[in-house]
Protein backbone atom coordinates (compact mmCIF):
# COMPACT_ATOMS: atom_id res chain seq x y z
CA UNK A 1 0.00 0.00 0.00
CA UNK A 2 1.21 3.66 -0.35
CA UNK A 3 1.55 5.71 2.01
CA UNK A 4 0.73 9.30 2.29
CA UNK A 5 1.98 11.66 -0.02
CA UNK A 6 2.01 15.15 0.27
CA UNK A 7 2.48 17.92 -2.36
CA UNK A 8 4.49 19.88 -3.00
CA UNK A 9 7.23 18.66 -0.66
CA UNK A 10 8.62 22.03 -0.65
CA UNK A 11 7.04 25.63 -1.09
CA UNK A 12 8.40 29.49 -1.13
CA UNK A 13 5.87 32.29 -0.66
CA UNK A 14 5.88 35.74 0.08
CA UNK A 15 4.41 37.62 2.73
CA UNK A 16 0.45 38.22 2.18
CA UNK A 17 0.30 35.49 -0.65
CA UNK A 18 -2.06 32.46 0.02
CA UNK A 19 -1.11 28.70 0.26
CA UNK A 20 -2.74 25.56 -0.60
CA UNK A 21 -1.21 22.33 0.48
CA UNK A 22 -2.17 19.03 -0.81
CA UNK A 23 -2.55 15.43 0.98
CA UNK A 24 -3.71 12.01 0.06
CA UNK A 25 -4.12 9.53 2.38
CA UNK A 26 -3.45 5.57 2.60
CA UNK A 27 -6.00 3.69 0.79
CA UNK A 28 -8.80 3.31 2.75
CA UNK A 29 -8.26 5.68 5.41
CA UNK A 30 -10.97 8.08 5.76
CA UNK A 31 -9.58 10.78 8.41
CA UNK A 32 -6.74 13.17 7.79
CA UNK A 33 -5.18 15.20 10.35
CA UNK A 34 -2.79 18.38 9.72
CA UNK A 35 -0.24 19.29 12.09
CA UNK A 36 2.01 22.28 11.94
CA UNK A 37 5.71 21.67 13.36
CA UNK A 38 8.00 24.53 13.80
CA UNK A 39 11.11 24.94 15.73
CA UNK A 40 10.07 26.88 18.56
CA UNK A 41 6.22 25.71 19.02
CA UNK A 42 6.66 22.00 18.03
CA UNK A 43 4.23 19.80 16.72
CA UNK A 44 0.82 21.38 17.16
CA UNK A 45 -2.76 19.99 15.56
CA UNK A 46 -4.51 22.09 12.73
CA UNK A 47 -7.34 19.95 12.25
CA UNK A 48 -9.42 16.90 11.64
CA UNK A 49 -10.96 16.05 8.87
CA UNK A 50 -13.37 12.54 8.89
CA UNK A 51 -15.91 11.93 5.81
CA UNK A 52 -15.39 15.91 4.49
CA UNK A 53 -16.29 17.25 7.34
CA UNK A 54 -14.23 18.68 10.47
CA UNK A 55 -14.29 17.48 13.49
CA UNK A 56 -12.05 18.82 15.12
CA UNK A 57 -9.85 21.75 15.28
CA UNK A 58 -6.92 23.17 17.30
CA UNK A 59 -6.01 26.88 18.18
CA UNK A 60 -5.07 28.50 14.66
CA UNK A 61 -6.54 31.99 13.27
CA UNK A 62 -8.89 31.57 10.51
CA UNK A 63 -6.26 31.71 8.01
CA UNK A 64 -5.80 28.35 8.00
CA UNK A 65 -8.69 26.44 6.70
CA UNK A 66 -9.18 22.70 5.03
CA UNK A 67 -10.96 20.86 3.17
CA UNK A 68 -11.90 17.04 2.28
CA UNK A 69 -12.82 15.35 -0.65
CA UNK A 70 -15.04 12.30 -1.31
CA UNK A 71 -12.00 10.36 -1.98
CA UNK A 72 -10.59 11.34 1.12
CA UNK A 73 -7.69 14.06 -0.56
CA UNK A 74 -7.41 16.64 1.87
CA UNK A 75 -6.27 20.62 0.84
CA UNK A 76 -5.47 23.11 3.38
CA UNK A 77 -5.15 26.72 2.84
CA UNK A 78 -3.52 29.26 4.50
CA UNK A 79 -4.35 33.01 3.20
CA UNK A 80 -2.34 36.18 3.96
CA UNK A 81 1.11 34.57 5.14
CA UNK A 82 3.05 35.65 7.38
CA UNK A 83 6.51 34.87 8.29
CA UNK A 84 5.46 32.83 11.19
CA UNK A 85 3.68 30.79 9.13
CA UNK A 86 6.71 29.08 7.98
CA UNK A 87 7.31 25.63 9.35
CA UNK A 88 7.10 21.90 8.31
CA UNK A 89 2.86 21.18 7.57
CA UNK A 90 2.68 17.09 8.37
CA UNK A 91 -0.79 15.36 7.50
CA UNK A 92 -1.76 12.19 8.46
CA UNK A 93 -3.88 9.83 7.87
CA UNK A 94 -6.04 6.73 9.89
CA UNK A 95 -8.76 4.32 9.58
CA UNK A 96 -9.36 3.48 13.32
CA UNK A 97 -8.80 6.91 14.77
CA UNK A 98 -6.08 5.66 16.86
CA UNK A 99 -3.19 5.42 14.80
CA UNK A 100 -1.63 8.09 12.53
CA UNK A 101 0.62 7.60 9.87
CA UNK A 102 2.25 10.74 8.82
CA UNK A 103 3.44 11.84 5.09
CA UNK A 104 6.76 13.36 4.82
CA UNK A 105 5.58 16.59 5.43
CA UNK A 106 5.71 19.99 2.85
CA UNK A 107 8.06 22.77 4.11
CA UNK A 108 6.85 26.26 3.68
CA UNK A 109 9.06 28.83 3.66
CA UNK A 110 7.86 32.78 3.75
CA UNK A 111 9.86 35.52 2.79
CA UNK B 1 -6.49 19.35 28.80
CA UNK B 2 -3.97 16.69 28.22
CA UNK B 3 -0.54 17.51 28.03
CA UNK B 4 2.46 15.37 27.19
CA UNK B 5 6.11 16.56 28.39
CA UNK B 6 9.23 15.04 27.79
CA UNK B 7 12.01 15.63 30.12
CA UNK B 8 15.62 15.56 28.02
CA UNK B 9 15.36 17.42 24.79
CA UNK B 10 19.14 16.42 24.15
CA UNK B 11 20.20 12.89 24.52
CA UNK B 12 23.99 11.78 23.37
CA UNK B 13 24.85 8.25 23.70
CA UNK B 14 27.35 5.85 22.93
CA UNK B 15 27.09 3.12 20.04
CA UNK B 16 25.69 -0.01 21.36
CA UNK B 17 24.81 1.66 25.22
CA UNK B 18 21.50 1.44 26.65
CA UNK B 19 19.30 4.46 26.20
CA UNK B 20 15.71 5.29 27.67
CA UNK B 21 13.99 8.35 26.75
CA UNK B 22 11.39 10.00 29.42
CA UNK B 23 8.12 10.97 28.70
CA UNK B 24 5.43 12.07 31.18
CA UNK B 25 1.92 12.47 30.69
CA UNK B 26 -1.46 14.37 32.15
CA UNK B 27 -4.56 13.09 32.37
CA UNK B 28 -7.80 12.35 34.02
CA UNK B 29 -9.21 10.15 31.70
CA UNK B 30 -8.08 7.29 29.55
CA UNK B 31 -5.61 8.16 27.25
CA UNK B 32 -3.50 6.27 24.05
CA UNK B 33 0.21 6.94 24.26
CA UNK B 34 2.66 6.78 21.14
CA UNK B 35 6.10 7.28 20.50
CA UNK B 36 7.22 8.62 17.23
CA UNK B 37 10.51 8.90 15.57
CA UNK B 38 11.54 11.98 12.96
CA UNK B 39 14.53 11.34 11.17
CA UNK B 40 15.85 14.70 9.17
CA UNK B 41 14.02 15.95 6.13
CA UNK B 42 11.26 13.41 6.78
CA UNK B 43 7.91 12.67 8.26
CA UNK B 44 6.80 11.10 10.97
CA UNK B 45 7.43 7.33 11.59
CA UNK B 46 5.39 5.16 14.58
CA UNK B 47 7.69 3.35 16.98
CA UNK B 48 5.16 1.77 19.26
CA UNK B 49 1.67 2.43 20.83
CA UNK B 50 0.15 1.98 24.22
CA UNK B 51 -4.05 1.30 23.98
CA UNK B 52 -4.54 -0.85 26.83
CA UNK B 53 -3.44 -4.03 28.39
CA UNK B 54 -0.36 -5.29 28.48
CA UNK B 55 2.15 -2.41 29.90
CA UNK B 56 5.04 -3.04 28.24
CA UNK B 57 5.01 -2.12 24.88
CA UNK B 58 7.24 -3.55 22.24
CA UNK B 59 7.74 -1.39 19.05
CA UNK B 60 9.47 -1.59 16.20
CA UNK B 61 13.99 -1.25 15.68
CA UNK B 62 14.26 -2.80 19.16
CA UNK B 63 12.37 -0.23 20.88
CA UNK B 64 10.21 -0.98 24.05
CA UNK B 65 8.20 1.46 26.31
CA UNK B 66 6.42 0.78 29.73
CA UNK B 67 3.47 2.26 30.39
CA UNK B 68 3.47 3.47 34.26
CA UNK B 69 -0.38 4.88 35.68
CA UNK B 70 1.15 5.27 39.30
CA UNK B 71 3.49 7.95 37.68
CA UNK B 72 1.82 8.84 34.55
CA UNK B 73 5.03 8.16 32.62
CA UNK B 74 5.60 5.79 29.15
CA UNK B 75 9.21 6.16 28.92
CA UNK B 76 11.02 4.64 25.71
CA UNK B 77 14.26 2.37 26.20
CA UNK B 78 16.42 0.68 23.99
CA UNK B 79 18.70 -1.75 25.62
CA UNK B 80 21.66 -1.33 22.71
CA UNK B 81 21.24 1.76 20.06
CA UNK B 82 23.17 2.13 16.67
CA UNK B 83 24.15 5.25 14.87
CA UNK B 84 21.31 4.95 12.74
CA UNK B 85 19.05 5.29 15.98
CA UNK B 86 20.24 9.05 15.95
CA UNK B 87 17.28 10.94 15.67
CA UNK B 88 14.22 13.36 17.28
CA UNK B 89 11.83 11.20 19.22
CA UNK B 90 8.25 12.66 20.13
CA UNK B 91 6.03 11.44 22.52
CA UNK B 92 2.21 11.28 21.55
CA UNK B 93 -0.75 11.22 23.33
CA UNK B 94 -4.84 11.81 22.73
CA UNK B 95 -7.88 10.80 24.90
CA UNK B 96 -10.22 8.37 23.56
CA UNK B 97 -12.09 8.77 20.87
CA UNK B 98 -10.01 12.18 19.53
CA UNK B 99 -8.09 12.23 17.26
CA UNK B 100 -5.89 14.60 17.82
CA UNK B 101 -2.45 14.02 18.88
CA UNK B 102 -1.17 16.13 21.71
CA UNK B 103 3.08 16.08 20.78
CA UNK B 104 5.89 16.50 23.38
CA UNK B 105 8.81 18.63 22.49
CA UNK B 106 10.85 16.18 21.25
CA UNK B 107 14.09 14.86 22.62
CA UNK B 108 17.07 14.75 20.09
CA UNK B 109 18.98 11.36 20.55
CA UNK B 110 22.78 11.26 18.91
CA UNK B 111 24.29 8.23 19.13
CA UNK B 112 28.27 8.19 18.89
CA UNK B 113 30.66 5.95 18.00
Amino acid sequence: KAGVTQTPRYLIKTRGQQVTLSCSPISGHRSVSWYQQTPGQGLQFLFEYFSETQRNKGNFPGRFSGRQFSNSRSEMNVSTLELGDSALYLCASSWDNVEQYFGPGTRLTVT
Amino acid sequence: AQSVTQLDSQVPVFEEAPVELRCNYSSSVSVYLFWYVQYPNQGLQLLLKYLSGSTLVKGINGFEAEFNKSQTSFHLRKPSVHISDTAEYFCAGTQGGSEKLVFGKGTKLTVNP
